[in-house]
């Protein structure tokens, strides 16, 4: 059983279109993350909710828009494509307890022309 | 700003050598943990130290936390073409935090 998924792998899309991203969980973790890895391999945290709730939203534009409907699920809108947005966005959680260890997700390819 | 400055940036190697990969910061991680990362996949953990000065060894990797609980390394021995993929450490600043991690570093080995 994958512990977590997202949905879909790739993704190619025109400029000013709007597309979702789905994750989901099944570890029973209490927080769960979106985080953006560039060109370069870099990966920055873009938002983290602990059971529902939004605790981190790093100057990310408002067009994205992260939405938690219950723990196991953390989805992420993204309005109005630029170029500059396309990248690899990977899901990821983990537990309240303990080190902050993160389990990912293999990562869904956003495309924009 | 980059937090964590992790080098070097690319390594390639042959078969049979060894290698290290260097995390530092100024800053103060309660852990430091370093993960894998595959080509199509997402990173996966391979370690985390939490106590400063600490050591810990898996198979041909070696991990070790900086005294002052700032900087990382992880040295590889006798690295096999196995170990091909991009590794990156990542520092813990307490809860309420996420992880921040270093650029990586893409470590190619050739048999």
């Amino acid at each position: 059983d994958t512990a977590v998924s997202q949905t879909p792998k790739y993704l190619v899309t025109q400029m000013g279109n709007d597309k979702s991203i789905k994750c989901e969980q099944n570890l029973g973790h209490d927080t769960m993350y979106w985080y953006k890895q560039d060109s370069k391999k870099f990966l920055k945290i873009m938002f983290s909710y602990n059971n529902k709730e939004l605790i981190i939203n790093e100057t990310v534009p408002n067009r994205f828009s992260p939405k938690s409907p219950d723990k196991a699920h953390l989805n992420l809108h993204i309005n109005s494509l630029e170029l500059g947005d396309s990248a690899v966005y990977f899901c990821a959680s983990s537990s309240n307890s303990g080190a902050n260890v993160l389990t990912f997700g293999a990562g869904s390819r956003l495309t924009v022309l | 700003t980059q937090l964590l400055e992790q080098s070097p940036q690319f390594l390639s190697i042959q078969e049979g050598e060894n290698l290290t990969v260097y995390c530092n910061s100024s800053s103060v991680f309660s852990s430091l943990q370093w993960y894998r990362q595959e080509p199509g996949e997402g990173p996966v953990l391979l370690v985390t130290v939490v106590t400063g000065g600490e050591v810990k060894k898996l198979k041909r990797l070696t991990f070790q936390f900086g005294d002052a609980r700032k900087d990382s390394s992880l040295h590889i021995t006798a690295a096999q073409p196995g170990d091909t993929g991009l590794y990156l450490c990542a520092g813990d600043q307490g809860e309420g935090t996420a992880l921040i991690f270093g650029k990586g570093t893409t470590l190619s080995v050739s048999s």
